[in-house]
């Protein structure tokens, strides 16, 4: 089993830029959630989804912040336009149901200059 | 309040030493509760779950005081490998299932 896989692994941008991340589930996981990591505020729920659907947006920032689920092997993440507070890592995980275990991928390191 | 907290630590303990860390949540709702542990630049990863009646995974020993609202992890025998940082977290349900990490404590197992 390949785990959760994300990619970049790594992303150093400019203020003002659009910055994508992207997540793949562990196949047969039916929940995908979106977390931000920084020093100052742990570890936060941005969104999650089931069965492809967002349930719970209530984390996500602002408006700058979008998130997809097209279908159920593949997710996006999406900032437009990145400021430097969005500094951060991004993780992804995933889980058969929203209460079961987590599996997290090896998140994204956000730099945003 | 915060919905979950936790003593950020660091725990510096000897090797051979008894460690315990408490989270208290502040949602009396809350209807599931995990320990994770996440080493230094890595992603978390599930250390166990915290049932009602408390258990046991080796050194690990989870409970859950629900009439004072915390969870609890006690590690036995503390090793250089358990130097973490170790988030609890915390799932109410209703609506829509909430889901909340704590900010985590750290541990260093020291020689």
């Amino acid at each position: 089993d390949a785990g959760v896989i994300q990619s970049p692994r790594h992303e150093v941008t400019e203020m003002g830029q659009e910055v994508t991340l992207r997540c793949k589930p562990i196949s047969g996981h039916n929940s995908l959630f979106w977390y931000r990591q920084t020093m100052m505020r742990g570890l936060e729920l941005l969104i999650y989804f089931n069965n492809n659907v967002p349930i719970d947006d209530s984390g996500m920032p602002e408006d700058r912040f979008s998130a997809k689920m097209p279908n159920a092997s593949f997710s996006t993440l999406k900032i437009q336009p990145s400021e430097p507070r969005d500094s951060a890592v991004y993780f992804c995980a995933s889980s058969d149901w929203p209460l079961e275990t987590q599996y997290f991928g090896p998140g994204t390191r956000l730099l945003v200059l | 309040r915060k919905e979950v907290e936790q003593d950020p630590g660091p725990f510096n303990v000897p090797e051979g030493a008894t460690v315990a860390f408490n989270c208290t949540y502040s949602n009396s709702a809350s209807q599931s509760f995990f320990w994770y542990r996440q080493d230094c630049r890595k992603e978390p990863k599930l250390l166990m779950s915290v049932y009602s009646s408390g258990n046991e995974d080796g050194r690990f020993t989870a409970q859950l005081n629900r009439a004072s609202q915390y969870i609890s992890l006690l590690i036995r025998d503390s090793k250089l490998s358990d130097s973490a940082t170790y988030l609890c977290v915390v799932i109410s349900t209703g609506t829509a299932s909430k889901l909340t990490f704590g900010t985590g404590t750290r541990l260093q197992v020291t020689l």
